[in-house]
């Protein structure tokens, strides 16, 4: 049973760098999956951040992409994002989530998820 | 406004099948691409329920099936319980890394 835990700061100040971290457990993170991350705003819907295989290959959301950096780490078990210039909008609820392959856009583990607040 | 419409919210009382819509465009929903749904309880993680339009992950019930015609998706929970009350979000590919979600949609269970 895969296990999915989030860590990071929870509160940044505008124009500063998001870095959020997944520890994988119970699962070899070099498998067949692709691993993500999903955000939701506060009373919003969710919004897909990126994802990442355990070889380096990325998708990002267009919407985001200028901003986001997604990395692994097969030896520690975990990968990683870095969302810089951060502004309120960017406050959400970050979950990491493993994705059933490319193909499929479906994800099937997620963490308990990180709340990142960003304010002055 | 939401890439995919859903309705806010839908009742039903149990036992009762209810159905919850998503409607897209040709260049998503209506483009073949895969659909998934997920289920929400509040200060919880979503869950995957349905993913490829119709296929359920192990272990999630039977009660719950997912279809799509032109473009738009449906989620149906048939045999309604009080544990379905939740929040259900649909989500669909759309070509050149673009993946959307729904608005969501609460679901009461009278």
């Amino acid at each position: 049973q895969v296990q999915l835990e989030e860590s990071g700061p929870g509160l940044l100040k505008p124009s500063e760098t998001l870095s959020l971290t997944c520890a994988v457990s119970g699962y070899p993170i070099s498998s067949n999956y692709w691993w993500g991350w999903i955000r939701q705003p506060p009373g919003q819907e969710l919004e897909w951040i990126g994802s990442i295989y355990y070889d380096g290959n990325t998708h990002y959301s267009p919407s985001l992409k200028s901003r986001v950096t997604l990395s692994v780490d097969t030896s520690k078990r975990q990968f990683s994002l870095n969302l810089n210039s951060v502004t309120a909008a960017d406050t959400a609820m970050y979950y990491c989530v493993r994705q059933i392959g490319s193909g499929s856009w479906a994800f099937d583990s997620w963490g308990q998820g990180t709340l990142v607040t960003v304010s002055s | 406004q939401s890439a995919l419409t859903q309705p806010a919210s839908v009742s039903g009382s149990p036992g009762q099948s209810i159905t919850i819509s998503c409607t897209g465009t040709s260049g998503d929903i209506g483009s073949r691409n895969p659909v998934s749904w997920y289920q929400q309880y509040p200060g919880k993680a979503p869950k995957l329920i349905i993913y490829e339009g119709d296929k359920r992950p192990s272990g999630v019930s039977n009660r719950f099936s997912g279809s799509k015609s032109a473009n738009v998706a449906s989620l149906t929970i048939s045999g309604l319980q009080a544990e379905d009350e939740a929040d259900y979000y649909c989500c669909s590919y759309a070509g050149n890394d673009r993946l959307l979600f729904g608005g969501g949609t609460k679901l009461t269970v009278l």
